[in-house]
């Protein structure tokens, strides 16, 4: 699966938009981009993914640039409860085997009042 | 049950004892997996496991550690001979294959 590349950490005011980008350079064709984000002392939780088109759901809009390099997850109106560690992964979608996810270290988001 | 369930939810031990960590995924899952998140660190993937499939071991940090599942159903992560390394908090998910990872709470094993 192809390596992700997050900042570290990033600051966002509550009620305005957070967004988060994600590097994946050396995403293949076939290699999905995934996004889910960990509140202090919980299991990561899924937010959204895609492939190619723009995707929204309730959580955040998700945006992948058209060579598919990089992506930005949109949250529209962040809130304090936003404030998590946000993890970007791509990988293959339907894969026989090795369905794993790998984690890398995440952005952690402080959303500050 | 609604969601991934792990037990304990806390775990203090000696250095040298055996630990077991229990995971009740959720009904109808195929797919479990185990992984392990030390503090202020990402997840490490420990095991996988798929049905009636040989599962993915790869992660595992030493011959100390091993897990069971009993079909589709009930996992148990066993460490032996705990060190203070393994102190961290341990993460079970499960999912039906393709589909998003649900993870339970996790257990907090910390090693004295």
């Amino acid at each position: 699966d192809a390596k992700t590349t997050q900042p570290t950490s990033m600051d966002c005011a509550e009620g305005r938009a957070a967004n988060l980008p994600c590097n994946h350079s050396t995403i293949s064709g076939n290699e999905y981009v995934y996004w889910y984000r960990q509140i202090h002392s919980q299991g990561p939780q899924y937010i959204i993914h895609g492939l190619k088109n723009n995707e929204t759901n309730e959580m955040a809009s998700l945006i992948i640039t058209e060579d598919r390099k990089s992506s930005t997850l949109i949250l529209p109106h962040a809130t304090l409860r936003d404030t998590a560690v946000y993890y970007c992964i791509v990988r293959v979608a339907f894969k026989a085997a090795g369905n794993k996810l790998t984690f890398g270290g995440g952005t952690r988001v402080l959303v500050k009042p | 049950g609604a969601g991934v369930s792990q037990s304990p939810s806390n775990k203090v031990t000696e250095k040298g004892k055996d630990v077991e960590l229990r995971c009740d995924p959720i009904s109808g899952h195929t797919a479990l997996y185990w992984y392990r998140q030390r503090l202020g660190q990402g997840l490490e993937f420990l095991i996988y496991f798929q049905g009636n499939s040989a599962p993915d071991k790869s992660g595992l940090p030493s011959d100390r550690f091993s897990a069971e599942r009993t079909g589709e159903s009930v996992s148990t992560l066993t460490i032996q001979r705990t060190q203070q390394e393994d102190s961290a908090v341990y993460l079970c998910a499960s999912n039906n294959v393709n589909e998003k990872l649900f993870f339970g709470s996790g257990t907090q094993l910390s090693v004295l």
